[in-house]
């Protein structure tokens, strides 16, 4: 079965400063994607970066990237120049890929809350 | 562009009662659907999920169930709510170009109290 662990409950950062969450994840398949979500006050789903098992490159998208270790089934996200709006919890997900298109379960971790402090 | 709303927002129900949740997908066809329910501090479960009308796979055995009587239509019910019920749902989907990347849209959650 397919796992993913976020093993920090909660962290903290100062406003412009870079904080990296860790998640890790468990499968035996070697084609899948990796996601990290952001779940603010709003309490709104929303993507903050996706990333291809099969790309050996790091996906970024502005402020927030990812150091993927597809070896160390490994996975963290970090976020430069930390904004108050970044306060929220994030979630690490993970979604197997078959021949034809992405499977049809997205399976979450248990979120890190991330606060940023002023 | 594509939006997803469910409905209601926020809902309060005594033990025993019955549910209705809705969620509706507007701009896609034949997308997939999901709901996912997140307990007080902790990660989101997948409940249900739907590929096509009449078609749900149910991942977790409970006193909940779904149905799909449309193909952009959602509904989570339950006969009678048990307290452990409690939560926050969410609705989502994935369908057209997003679907070849797994990518889900989620809607905006209904938070559900039993008391």
């Amino acid at each position: 079965a397919q796992t993913v662990t976020q093993s920090q409950p909660e962290m903290s950062v100062q406003e412009a400063e870079t904080v990296t969450l860790s998640c890790t994840y468990d499968t035996s398949e070697n084609n899948y994607y990796l996601f990290w979500y952001k779940q603010p006050p709003s309490r709104q789903m929303i993507l903050v970066i996706r990333q291809e098992a099969y790309k050996q490159q790091n996906a970024t998208e502005n402020r927030f990237s990812v150091n993927f270790q597809k070896a160390a089934k490994s996975f963290s996200l970090k976020i430069s120049d930390s904004q108050l709006g970044d306060t929220a919890m994030y979630f690490c997900a993970f979604m197997i890929l078959n021949y034809g298109g992405a499977t049809n379960k997205l399976i979450f971790g248990t979120g890190t809350l991330l606060a940023v402090q002023p | 562009s594509q939006t997803i709303h469910q409905w209601p927002a926020t809902l309060v129900q005594p033990v025993g009662s019955p549910l209705s949740l809705e969620c509706t997908v507007e701009g896609t066809s034949n997308p997939n659907l999901y709901w996912y329910r997140q307990a007080a501090g902790r990660g989101l479960q997948l409940l249900f999920y739907s590929v096509g009308i009449g078609q749900i796979s149910s991942e977790v055995p409970q006193n909940l169930s779904a149905s799909r009587p449309q193909d952009r239509q959602f509904i989570l019910s339950s006969k009678k709510l048990l307290l452990s019920d409690s939560g926050f749902y969410l609705c989502a989907w994935r369908g057209g170009m997003a679907g070849l990347t797994g990518e889900l849209f989620f809607g905006e959650g209904s938070r559900l109290t039993v008391l």
